[in-house]
């Protein structure tokens, strides 16, 4: 079964500086997808970027950008340029790529990382 | 598109009781995922909903079960409540050609 871990419950960051959140992940499978989602006060679930473990370019989404380490399981967001907006937990998540069985629509969550962005 | 919705947003119940709760997945989205969230153990995949089909499912007690009706929208339903049902419910969709899951505001449930 795969694991996934964040070792960060909480971080913080001055506005307008960077942060980066880790993830470490478990698995024997070789193709899959990382996901990093945030979840405000108001607790939607809101998608801040994804990555596909064939691809060796590290996803970016504005100021999101990720880390992919596939070698050493690693899965790490960076946020640049922080803005109040960004104060949510932050989860990563894993999806195996293999259709069927247990695969079937489920998503693997760390246990999030609390992030404070102080003005 | 309109996104994930689910009803009811908040619910309270006593020990015992059984409630519903629905999820309308994004229009042409066929694939619904169900997610318990508590502060103690995270987020746990309760099961899959594919037409109409439950694909598959995670370690949760058959107190806990689902239906996906024919327009995809899902419900799920748990029976003779425990107070450790209370939690946060959330429902995700997912389209024919995407891996990307997209979740509803989620339902809270308070169990007395």
């Amino acid at each position: 079964a795969q694991t996934v871990t964040q070792s960060q419950p909480e971080m913080s960051v001055q506005e307008a500086e960077t942060v980066t959140l880790s993830c470490t992940y478990d698995t024997s499978e070789s193709d899959y997808y990382l996901f990093w989602y945030k979840q405000p006060p108001s607790r939607q679930m809101i998608l801040v970027i994804r990555q596909e473990a064939y691809k060796q370019q590290n996803a970016t989404e504005n100021r999101f950008s990720v880390n992919f380490q596939k070698a050493a399981k690693s899965f790490s967001l960076k946020i640049s340029d922080s803005q109040l907006g960004d104060a949510a937990m932050y989860f990563c998540a894993y999806r195996s790529s293999n259709a069927g069985g247990t695969s079937y629509g489920k998503l693997t969550f760390g246990q999030g990382t609390i992030l404070t962005v102080h003005p | 598109k309109a996104g994930v919705t689910q009803t009811p947003r908040y619910l309270i119940k006593t020990r015992g009781q059984q409630v519903t709760l629905s999820c309308s997945p994004i229009s042409g989205h066929r694939s619904v995922s169900w997610y318990q969230q508590t502060p103690g153990q995270g987020l746990q995949f309760l099961f899959e909903y594919f037409s109409e089909t439950q694909r598959n499912k995670g370690n949760f007690p058959g107190r806990f079960s689902g239906r996906q009706f024919s327009n995809s929208r899902s419900e799920m339903n748990v029976s003779t409540l425990e107070l450790g049902d209370s939690a946060l419910y959330l429902c995700a969709s997912t389209g024919s050609h995407t891996d990307t899951q997209y979740f509803g505001p989620g339902t809270r449930l308070t169990v007395l």
